[in-house]
């Protein structure tokens, strides 16, 4: 199993420029979740799904879509990106009780 | 709004030292917390807990939850500096929807 993979890696925006954030899982996981992560700020959940077709807002959702049409696939889509959204995100799944496994993290910077 | 507080934000101790990071949480339907370690990059999973005042451990790495209070602690023995790292706690929410909410982290560098 790949886990959770993230693409790409590192990307550089110009204000007002859109951009999806690939994520993808191979477990069969049902729950999957977006989070940003700034310093000092910790992990902050800005959406998630609970199974393909069904999506929530987290705590910091404004500026963000998501869609789940698959089980495999949760992208984010940035709308129009602000330097605020400058950030490193991460994806995460898991099913059950069992523990979230995160992706390797896309490092984004907004100029 | 569910709320989990990691305390001290950031620690320095030398190789050797036993270190206790604090962990506590307000949140409706608990269900579970769990620690993390972050290196460099995505955090990998240390322990979850769900019972209180049961010790859940792993080579120098140790934690427990009371659920009466709302807090959990994480030990480590005899650190290394490869213990420095960002120790994250979060806390399962559960209910109809899936919910993990995350402390700040605990920043903590280990000296040789």
């Amino acid at each position: 199993n790949a886990g959770v993979t993230q693409t790409p890696k590192f990307q550089v925006l110009k204000t007002g420029q859109s951009m999806t954030l690939q994520c993808a899982q191979d477990m069969n996981h049902e729950y999957m979740s977006w989070y940003r992560q700034d310093p000092g700020m910790g992990l902050r959940l800005i959406h998630y799904s609970v199974g393909a077709g069904i999506t929530d807002q987290g705590e910091v959702p404004n500026g963000y879509n998501v869609s789940r049409s698959t089980t495999e696939d949760f992208p984010l889509r940035l709308l129009s990106a602000a330097p605020s959204q400058t950030s490193v995100y991460f994806c995460a799944s898991r099913t059950g009780r069992e523990t979230q496994y995160f992706g390797p993290g896309t490092r984004l910077l907004v100029l | 709004e569910d709320k989990v507080v990691q305390s001290p934000l950031s620690l320095v101790v030398h190789e050797g030292d036993t270190v206790t990071l604090n962990c506590s949480y307000e949140v409706t339907n608990f269900r579970s917390l769990l620690w993390y370690k972050q290196e460099k990059k995505a955090p990998t999973f240390l322990f979850m807990l769900t019972s209180s005042g049961i010790e859940k451990k792993s080579g120098r790495l140790s934690s427990i939850l009371d659920k009466k209070e709302l807090f959990s602690i994480l030990n480590i023995t005899a650190t290394q500096t490869g213990d420095s790292a960002i120790y994250l706690c979060a806390v399962n929410s559960g209910g109809s929807n899936y919910k993990l909410t995350f402390g700040k982290g605990t920043l903590l560098t280990v000296n040789p």
